[in-house]
């Protein structure tokens, strides 16, 4: 099972974009073929924001990209708004991740809006 | 509109089971997977498993085999996580989410509201 880790925390003022990483460190396997990213704030429940690596469900703002290099993907939230503070988790997807029930999410990031 | 409707809080003694549903509407319930993720309180999502409306099929992350339980009743479109000798680190909110599969891969799209499990003596 792959471990993601994310930077603990990342900050930035309203209006500046900021990135979160989420880097595969098993063995150093780097086969996760994609990821999606959700978003949650205090005592909700996750939302999908990007899924694919780089797709954005319907609904969701063209503030959130997502693209993916290696064994390290990264979460880009352009133009901060203070709605954005909240904990971002990346999950990898391997194609058999369901199937041997490998799949996993990072570590998490809480973002803060300054 | 999809929804995951949850069972609410419980609070249980350690060694006594308990049993979390998610109910689903908006959706025919047997052509999406249900995926259940954990919470502890203050810590990040883990990801248990997943079932397989279709076949009734359970598959469990390391860590979660044994006391965890994934289940179903397709009649009233219900999904169940069962956990059984319950101890103090079982504490936690506990999601379901739908199981959504795209031409490349498989996430959780839609959840639940979460239902926190409380292990207190």
């Amino acid at each position: 099972q792959s471990a993601l880790t994310q930077p603990a925390s990342v900050s930035g003022s309203p209006g500046q974009s900021i990135t979160i990483s989420c880097t595969e460190t098993n063995s150093g396997v780097g086969d996760y073929n994609y990821v999606s990213w959700y978003q949650q704030h205090p005592g909700k429940a996750p939302k999908l924001i990007i899924y694919d690596v780089s797709n954005r469900p319907s609904g969701v703002s063209n503030r959130f990209s997502g693209s993916k290099s290696g064994n390290t993907a990264s979460l880009t939230i352009s133009g901060l708004q203070a709605d954005d503070e909240a904990d971002y988790y990346c999950n990898s997807y391997t194609s058999n991740s369901y199937t041997r029930g490998t799949t996993s999410f990072g570590t998490g990031t809480k973002v803060t809006v300054l | 509109q999809v929804q995951l409707a949850q069972s609410g809080s419980e609070l249980k003694k350690p060694g006594a089971s308990v049993k979390v549903s998610c109910k689903a509407s908006g959706y025919t319930f047997t052509t999406y997977g249900i995926s259940w993720v954990r919470q502890a309180p203050g810590q990040g999502l883990e990801w248990m498993g997943w079932i397989n409306t279709n076949t009734g099929n359970p598959t469990y992350a390391q860590g979660f085999t044994g006391r965890f339980v994934f289940s179903l009743d397709t009649s009233v479109s219900t999904a169940y996580l069962q956990i059984s000798s319950l101890k103090a680190e079982d504490t936690a909110v506990y999601y379901c989410a739908r199981v959504e599969c795209s031409t490349s891969s498989c996430y959780p799209h839609y959840w639940g509201q979460g239902t926190l499990v409380t292990v207190s003596s």
